[in-house]
């Protein structure tokens, strides 16, 4: 089982800020990577899914980077809107296919 | 039904007693899982299904149990709850093909209270 580890936990930006955090996990037994974005009362949504080293991935105002030689992801964005709060899962998938889930950051945007 | 559908929304259940959170999703996708979510930690896999007929054990299956008698539905089983298994319950499913890595899709939880 892969050990993942999301920074920092919660994050407090201001409206219009950028912003990024990061996941980290075991470069061995990598398959791809998970990105998704989970709104209170809400369920999590995917934003994006990563497998080679040097990916770069976007949506919008969202970017995702990936590196697989050391074993880490960063989640960025841009300009940040109160539509953006929410807490950002990352989730390596193992050598058996499942997705190993991080306790996930926090994004509050402060009007 | 449109996506992933979890039944009941939420439940208070008295310990002992068994209870099945259903899980049904038109998707035609042949993946099913089912998570926890407890305050703090990740959402950590209970048990999940790669296809119809066939069921693997996750991260946490003491005192839960699958089935998956056909592709759409996956319920969820607790024999005889106990109150650490007071959580959020997600269901999700996803098409996985080997070697591709498609994303999972969640319903929208069950919260389960055992007192």
């Amino acid at each position: 089982i892969l050990n993942v580890e999301q920074s920092p936990q919660s994050l407090h930006v201001q409206e219009g800020d950028s912003t990024n955090f990061t996941c980290s996990f075991p470069s061995s037994n990598f398959y791809a990577l998970h990105w998704y974005r989970w709104e209170t009362a809400k369920s999590p949504e995917a934003l994006f899914v990563m497998t080679l080293n040097g990916d770069e991935k976007k949506k919008g105002r969202i970017s995702a980077t990936l590196n697989t030689k050391e074993g880490y992801s960063y989640l960025y964005i841009k300009g940040s809107q109160p539509e953006d709060s929410a807490t950002y899962l990352c989730a390596p998938m193992d050598s058996n296919y499942q997705l190993i889930w991080g306790a996930g950051t926090k994004l509050i945007i402060k009007p | 039904i449109a996506g992933i559908t979890q039944a009941p929304t939420s439940q208070i259940l008295a310990a002992g007693r068994r209870m099945t959170l259903r899980c049904t999703q038109d998707m035609r996708h042949n993946a099913m899982y089912w998570y926890r979510q407890d305050l703090g930690l990740g959402l950590r896999l209970i048990h999940y299904s790669n296809t119809a007929g066939t069921t693997g054990k996750g991260e946490v299956p003491d005192g839960y149990s699958v089935s998956r008698a056909n592709t759409d539905d996956f319920p969820l089983t607790l024999a005889s709850a106990v109150p650490s298994q007071t959580s959020v319950y997600f269901c999700a499913s996803s098409y996985r093909l080997a070697g591709a890595y498609n994303e999972q899709f969640f319903g929208p939880g069950t919260r389960l209270t055992v007192l």
